[in-house]
């Protein structure tokens, strides 16, 4: 079976500071696909970034940037110069080479961007 | 191009009765997922469609199922509800290919009293 932990349950930061979310998976499948998406108010999932279990090269997105570990099962999140906009619910997710449409969701961080 | 549509966005019901939720998938996308979201037990999966059939079935109980038409299109539906099934449904599309990101609609609020 999968899992995702997403430690952090709720991270509160000043705009302009850097933060980083957390994102721990389980799964004994060779081949698998790892995600995050963010939840704003109006509840839709957007689309971050995908990443699978061959690649593990760091991506960054302009403020964004992803470190994938597969030594250590970690998929982690930065957002560099937080900004008030970046505030919403982030979900960590995983799927397996097997049922590439069923996605295994983490709990979610809520993440707060004070002014 | 136009996103994942779900219809209605918010329904109150009474426990007993029925439901019947719609989800139109981004133009070209056959692959339609179905997860329900709840503040104690977060995004579950629910069960995906492809080209009509259900290939992926998560644990639920048999009161909810759903379809798919032959435009994609999908439906599901909850039958006898429960004060339990109270939650967020979201509705999720993906182009074929292995692994591809799902793109969700802005969900369905249920409440059931």
């Amino acid at each position: 079976a999968q899992k995702v932990t997403q430690a952090q349950t709720e991270i509160s930061v000043v705009e302009k500071e850097d933060v980083t979310l957390d994102c721990v998976y389980e799964t004994r499948d060779t081949t698998y696909y790892l995600f995050w998406y963010k939840q704003p108010p109006s509840g839709e999932l957007v689309f971050l970034i995908r990443r699978n279990s061959f690649d593990e090269q760091n991506e960054i997105s302009g403020r964004y940037s992803w470190n994938f570990q597969k030594s250590t099962s970690s998929f982690n999140f930065t957002i560099t110069a937080s900004q008030v906009v970046d505030s919403a619910v982030y979900f960590c997710a995983l799927s397996v080479g097997g049922s590439n449409y069923k996605l295994t969701f983490g709990k979610g961080t809520l993440l707060t961007v004070n002014p | 191009k136009a996103g994942v549509t779900q219809t209605p966005r918010y329904l109150i019901k009474t426990r007993g009765q029925q439901v019947t939720l719609s989800c139109s998938p981004i133009s070209g996308h056959r692959s339609v997922s179905w997860y329900q979201q709840t503040p104690g037990q977060g995004l579950q999966f629910l069960f995906e469609y492809f080209s009509e059939t259900q290939r992926n079935k998560g644990n639920f109980p048999g009161r909810f199922s759903g379809r798919q038409f032959s435009n994609s299109r999908s439906e599901m539906n909850v039958s006898t509800l429960e004060l339990g099934d109270s939650a967020l449904y979201l509705c999720a599309s993906s182009p074929l290919g292995r692994g591809t990101e799902a793109f969700f609609g802005q969900g369905t609020r249920l409440t059931v009293v």
